[in-house]
């Protein structure tokens, strides 16, 4: 199947600082791309679609300006949790979008856990 | 309004055969998903139903009726490395992905 990559796999950072995620589309082009959170034992949650050229669209509850999404490329987009605190400690997950014939899949990258002091 | 259901926790035997339901309501569907996920892992894609019927891949199954807004997974031989999280999901008509919170399965030798 198709591959997504996302960077760093782990992040410890102090209370304060902004932290960037990088996600990747491998081999092949995604003009869209998903943000989620997950916290223990809880289902995803839709941060944000992230569209290539495009603003995002965050979903309800997702602070914009907390968490900067830049889809500057059809195979790179990269989200910024800034000024991140405790609360903000999760695991983060990006999915891009395939669209084939009738099918649409979304694969996803292997998550980043954020811990912040 | 839209909503997704599916067990919690199942539990079963190595070797043996589980079905994990999930029924849903939308007024805009466009195909329902199974992913697996490990423990501390990120999901990994198993199978997507557009059609009514089901669709066989080795030792996972999944199956859709649109009508009764019904799914189920099948796995069959289960093997210790199947104990995981499997989340079923739908995409509305907005091609947004809905989740369920997942069912826990437990396999015991």
């Amino acid at each position: 199947g198709a591959v997504v990559s996302q960077h760093p796999s782990r992040v410890i950072c102090k209370s304060g600082t902004s932290v960037k995620i990088e996600c990747r589309s491998l081999d092949f082009q995604a003009t869209t791309m998903f943000w989620y959170r997950q916290f223990p034992k809880k289902s995803l949650m839709l941060m944000a679609t992230s569209n290539e050229g495009s603003k995002a669209t965050y979903e309800q509850g997702v602070e914009k300006d907390k968490f900067l999404i830049n889809h500057a490329s059809l195979t790179l987009s990269t989200l910024t949790v800034t000024s991140a605190h405790p609360e903000d400690s999760s695991f983060y997950i990006c999915s891009a979008r395939i669209v084939g014939g009738l099918s649409e899949t979304q694969y996803f990258g292997p998550g980043t856990r954020l811990l912040v002091l | 309004g839209q909503n997704i259901d599916q067990p919690t926790e199942m539990t079963a035997t190595e070797g043996a055969i589980v079905q994990i339901n999930c029924t849903y309501q939308t007024s805009g569907f466009n195909g329902l998903f199974w992913y697996q996920q490990h423990a501390g892992e990120a999901p990994t894609f198993l199978s997507y139903n557009v059609l009514d019927g089901l669709e066989e891949k080795g030792r996972f199954s999944s199956f859709l009726s649109r009508s009764k807004g019904y799914s189920y997974l099948l796995l069959k031989e289960l093997q210790m490395k199947d104990s995981a999280s499997y989340l079923c999901a739908f995409m509305d008509s907005n091609y947004q992905l809905i989740w369920g919170a997942g069912t826990k399965l437990i396999i015991k030798p």
